[in-house]
């Protein structure tokens, strides 16, 4: 069984510019959940998606979107980007909804 | 708004004692989960433990088990036997059964386990 895998494990943009992010979700998973780790901090909820919809939404703006994929895969995308927009990007999937989320590795995004 | 606060940045334990992790909640629920996830250095967050509200029965995994106080919104980690590999950033996690798409974290204790 494959679990939670991420790209790319490190990318460095300048602001300004845009940047996607992906997400496979552990086999049988149809929820898709992702978070923003700052240094030094716990995780924040961005957005989750559920069966290709975006199920919920964290206190982040709308340059933050996502998509899922019919494979359950997703993608998040960021639109000018700022420097505090540094930092872990955690993707987690579930059975379900309401079930434990499994965390992939992570993608560290630096904005220069 | 629900918040979860770990009011310890940095514990240290000997090898093969035990340590105990805090965590606290605030919520007006009745039903909800929490959890424990580690992060070592190499970043991926790791389940630990989890535990229902609605169950009075602590959880436990193999040397890793919580104090669950739900009157005291406490939820504890006690790590027996500390173990060299146990040395990571711990989080506390907090997630409604109603709303459950909005997992709430702590700001993590980071945990040295000394040979």
């Amino acid at each position: 069984e494959t679990g939670v895998t991420q790209s790319p494990t490190h990318l460095i943009k300048t602001r300004g510019q845009q940047v996607t992010l992906r997400c496979s979700s552990q086999s049988g998973h149809n929820t898709v959940s992702w978070y923003q780790q700052a240094l030094g901090q716990g995780p924040q909820f961005i957005f989750q998606y559920y069966r290709e919809e975006e199920n919920g939404r964290g206190n982040f703006p709308p340059r933050f979107s996502g998509l899922q994929f019919p494979n359950y895969s997703s993608e998040l995308n960021v639109n000018a980007l700022e420097l505090d927009d540094s930092a872990l990007y955690l993707c987690a999937s579930s059975l379900g909804r309401s079930d434990t989320q499994y965390f992939g590795p992570g993608t560290r995004l630096t904005v220069l | 708004a629900q918040t979860v606060t770990q009011s310890q940045p940095e514990m240290s334990v000997q090898e093969a004692e035990t340590v105990t992790l805090s965590c606290t909640y605030d919520t007006s629920e009745s039903d909800y989960y929490l959890f424990w996830y580690k992060q070592p250095p190499s970043r991926q967050m790791i389940l630990v433990i989890r535990q229902e509200a609605y169950k009075q029965q602590n959880a436990t995994e193999n040397r890793f088990s919580v104090n669950f106080q739900k009157a005291a919104k406490s939820f504890s980690l006690k790590i027996s036997d500390s173990q060299l590999g146990d040395a990571a950033m711990y989080f506390c996690a907090y997630r409604s059964a109603d709303n459950n798409n909005d997992m709430r974290f702590g700001a993590g204790t980071r945990l040295t386990v000394k040979p």
